[in-house]
This record gives C-alpha cells, sequence and structure tokens, in this order.
C-alpha cells in the first residue's frame, strides 16, 4: 500500500540511549516532517525536510538530528533518550516543493517510544 | 498565544446530530487550512483542506472558512458512531512549507 512507513511501532528505552527513528514515504513527495504529539499538546514540529538534502528546524528540536538520506527517507535520531522525550511521534509527507502549498499531509502510523 | 486555537471538548452527540468543530487563529498572513481526523491509536488522515473564504463541502463534511474573524469550522452531517474520533485543524502560511495544529477536538457519536 501506498503511504509512509514508520518503524518501529514501539519501543522502550533507558534514559540516555540512542536509537533512530525510520520513516519512508513512497509517494514522490517533496517535504517531510516529524511531529511529536502528547496528551494536551497537540502535534507539534520538530524537524522538517523541504527538500532532498535540506532540514529546517521546527518548534521543539532540541535533542533530536535528522537526516534526510534521500527523497524517500527521513529519520529522526535521539542522542541521549530523556524521560521528557516520551511521546508518540509522527513522520508526515507532502507533495508540496518550492512555493504554495496547501496540500496537506500523508500520515505514518506512529511509534510509541517511551523512555524510563 | 498560540497561534491556532481549537476548542477543546469532548463532545459527545447522539447519531445523527449535526456537529461543529472549530478553530480560531491569530496571523492573517495564513492561506491554507486543513482538518484531519485522528483515530485512537492511528496516525492523523487528511479529511479536507480550503486556502478560500467560504464553504467547501464534501459528502457529510462541509468545511467553513471566514478569513475576515480568523474562523474555521468543520460541520458533520448526520453524525455516524464511526465519526468518533480527533479533529485537527491545521493552518498554514503561503510559502511556509509547515503546518501549525489545534490541538484536537474528540468527538463521540453515540448510538
Amino acid at each position: 500500500n501506498a503511504g509512509v512507513t514508520q518503524t518501529p511501532k514501539f519501543q522502550v528505552l533507558k534514559t540516555g540511549q540512542s536509537m533512530t527513528l525510520q520513516c519512508a514515504q513512497d509517494m514522490n513527495h517533496n517535504s517531510m516532517y516529524w511531529y511529536r504529539q502528547d496528551p494536551g499538546m497537540g502535534l507539534r514540529l520538530i524537524y522538517y525536510s523541504a527538500s532532498e538534502g535540506t532540514t529546517d528546524k521546527g518548534e521543539v528540536p532540541n535533542g533530536y538530528n535528522v537526516s534526510r538520506l534521500n527523497k524517500r527517507e527521513f529519520s529522526l535520531r535521539l542522542e541521549s533518550a530523556a524521560p521528557s522525550q516520551t511521546s508518540v511521534y509522527f513522520c508526515a509527507s507532502s507533495p508540496k516543493g518550492v512555493g504554495p502549498g496547501g496540500y496537506g499531509y500523508t500520515f505514518g502510523s506512529g511509534t510509541r517510544l517511551t523512555v524510563v | 498565544q498560540k497561534e491556532v486555537e481549537q476548542d477543546p471538548g469532548p463532545l459527545s452527540v447522539p447519531e445523527g446530530a449535526i456537529v461543529s468543530l472549530n478553530c480560531t487563529y491569530s496571523n492573517s498572513a495564513f492561506q491554507y487550512f486543513m482538518w484531519y481526523r485522528q483515530y485512537s491509536r492511528k496516525g492523523p488522515e487528511l479529511l479536507m483542506y480550503t486556502y478560500s473564504s467560504g464553504n467547501k463541502e464534501d459528502g457529510r463534511f462541509t468545511a467553513q472558512v471566514d478569513k475576515s474573524s480568523k474562523y474555521i469550522s468543520l460541520f458533520i452531517r448526520d453524525s455516524q458512531p464511526s465519526d468518533s474520533a480527533t479533529y485537527l485543524c491545521a493552518i498554514e502560511g503561503a510559502n511556509a512549507g509547515k503546518s501549525t495544529f489545534g490541538d484536537g477536538t474528540t468527538l463521540t457519536v453515540k448510538p
């Protein structure tokens, strides 16, 4: 099925451990995004990539790094996990390139991360 | 102040009711307006998007935008139990490249 694939679906980390969340889309979309979703706080943008080779910080980038490996893949890395990073992480993609937007996003099914 | 504020809910209605979900935004530069539906433990899915004031209809769903009041709404007619979900509004500037989301309103439609 076409769409956005995220791995893993669930993960438990100990404080200080590192991990990489993987995201891939097969819709030939230009832009890709990482959001976190916490109860009562909605979706908050961590990083985004408007095109292959470019990345930009969002609202809550501290503690995270990203890599746009190619047009299809956009990974999110936690170098030293903290309990405050316990959340549900969503990857999304959009056809938007340079120019007007408003296309909306296609989201993956999410990664539920717990840091103990 | 948040860029987009969404009526928090939760909202509980009987089957067949008309549902109104609402958001306000603060910056008149926002040009694009989206509504997403998110079922429990799933990713959001795009329901509708629009970029002009007025109404846009898709089946039982109508998105309404009032740019002069900076107010957007989603109406659901003849609501069904399968409409039970969290609804998120999202707004985007003309060339911003990224959307800002409301916190969501959880809707329950009771049979």
